[in-house]
């Protein structure tokens, strides 16, 4: 159970577009969902948190009207990189809190490389 | 401040023989949560095992054991046994924050991640 349906995993874009990813929760509600970042052999780091029916809290740093979190229902959350540029290729992951030792489930990732 | 530190970069081990990965913690939230999770090359967050820090006793998964030492703000796991397919990056996390009905809704701060390279 507690399974979050990333999509796409991978996608490649023109700079100047704009991509949006998809994470869906087929198995429960998902008031919450986290968004991470990753770039090749570095850590997870958090962008933004996502809250049902809310606008999103946006970490220091993160450009909030470049990377545009929607949260429209207890089942889908997305993050939308607009104007993409080179720099925005990378590992992108959402992730929900469940209950449990567990603790969260992670979406199956986005690779994202901007050409 | 770091909050989740990882300080080796890269392990190696020999196939069947046991490993520890290191990860120091800084809080000061009386209640939280630690988690390791491996991550092979297709991206895919894998759960390995999670510690409160309310537990007493270290947490076991099969293979995998966590050295808890509270005091000293550690968290170390370790492998047993380890075979080819442990390959992969491990990263360690905290969680602080609230917790409401069982489901904390705090989030997770991972460390700098290890690259374990099991050799044949």
């Amino acid at each position: 159970g507690a399974v979050v349906s990333q999509h796409p995993s991978r996608v490649i874009c023109k700079s100047g577009t704009s991509v949006k990813i998809e994470c869906r929760s087929l198995d429960f509600q998902a008031t919450t969902m986290f968004w991470y970042r990753q770039f090749p052999k570095q850590s997870l780091m958090l962008m933004a948190t996502s809250n049902e029916g809310s606008k999103a809290t946006y970490e220091q740093g993160v450009e909030k009207d470049k990377f545009l979190i929607n949260h429209a229902s207890l089942t889908l959350s997305t993050l939308t990189v607009t104007s993409a540029h080179p720099e925005d290729s990378s590992f992108y992951i959402c992730s929900a809190p469940v209950g449990g030792a567990n603790g969260y489930t992670f979406g199956s990732g986005t690779r994202l490389t901007v050409v | 401040a770091q909050k989740i530190t990882q300080t080796q970069p890269g392990m190696f081990v020999q196939e069947k023989e046991a490993v520890t990965l290191d990860c120091t913690y800084d809080t000061s939230d009386p209640s939280y949560g630690l988690f390791w999770y491996k991550q092979p090359s297709s991206g895919e967050m894998i759960f390995l095992i999670y510690q409160g820090s309310y537990d007493q006793q270290n947490a076991t998964e099969g293979r995998y054991s966590l050295n808890f030492q509270k005091a000293r703000k550690s968290a170390n796991l370790v492998i047993s046994a380890s075979q080819l397919g442990d390959s992969a990056m491990y990263f360690c996390a905290m969680r602080e924050g609230i917790t409401a009905g069982g489901t904390s809704y705090g989030k997770l701060t991972f460390g700098q991640g290890t690259i374990l390279t099991v050799h044949p």
